[in-house]
């Protein structure tokens, strides 16, 4: 059962708009949250995370947005970049050591 | 280089064989973790190593599924009686942190096919 959930497989855009990526969680343990971006042929590779005390986290043009009510958190891109094409994964834990993993939100900017 | 290493990057096995995937953490990571994820997919946790801790199993599949690390630091998946449901990519990832409040390094993983 897909605790953590990425309902948009895909996503186009246009370079220099903003992308919104969208995740949805289902347990409520659930304290920090991350998200991960991967390109073809190499390991995802961490983007930014936010704990569950705050509702935003910001890192130059990569922001990230918790509402803890809805249990839904999103990935901000802005502006974006061709370079930002890639599979951006979000990911939650419990604060222990296992993570859960989104099926993953294929982005393509485009120039 | 600096990052996990994972070894070999593709391999295509015979169902009913058995395969060992390794991994390289980055030095001085404590904790190594295994996912796999299958086609359409998202990351399935399938084990974690934390010190000298009794790992975690609580992902493995089946028993056909086991992991071991040696010393602290390399770690080897192995599969049994390999069936076609195993292909996916398998991903290995390190982190410092005792806590899950860390983020993790992963490797570029090992794609098993099998046939």
């Amino acid at each position: 059962d897909q605790q953590v959930k990425q309902n948009s497989p895909s996503l186009s855009v246009q370079e220099g708009r903003i992308s919104i990526l969208n995740c949805d969680y289902t347990n409520s343990m659930f304290d920090y949250f991350l998200w991960y971006k991967k390109y073809p042929a190499e390991g995802p590779t961490f983007l930014i995370s936010i704990s569950s005390i705050k509702d935003k986290n910001e890192d130059g043009r990569f922001t990230v947005f918790l509402n803890k009510s809805a249990k839904h958190l999103s990935l901000h891109i802005v502006p974006s970049q061709p370079g930002d094409s890639a599979v951006y994964f979000c990911a939650a834990s419990e604060g222990g050591n296992q993570f859960y993993f989104g099926t993953g939100t294929s982005l393509t900017v485009i120039p | 280089g600096a990052g996990v290493s994972q070894s070999p990057s593709n391999k295509v096995t015979e169902k009913g064989k058995d395969v060992e995937l390794r991994c390289d953490p980055i030095s001085g990571h404590t904790a190594l973790y295994w996912y796999r994820q299958s086609l359409g997919q998202g990351l399935e946790f399938l084990i974690y190593f934390q010190g000298n801790s009794a790992p975690d199993k609580s992902g493995l599949p089946s028993d056909r599924f086991s992991a071991e690390r040696t010393g602290g630091s390399v770690s080897t998946l192995t599969i049994q009686r390999t069936q076609q449901e195993d292909s996916a990519v398998y991903l290995c990832a390190s982190s410092l942190a005792r806590t899950g409040k860390n983020f993790q390094y992963f490797g570029a993983g090992t794609r098993l096919s099998v046939l």
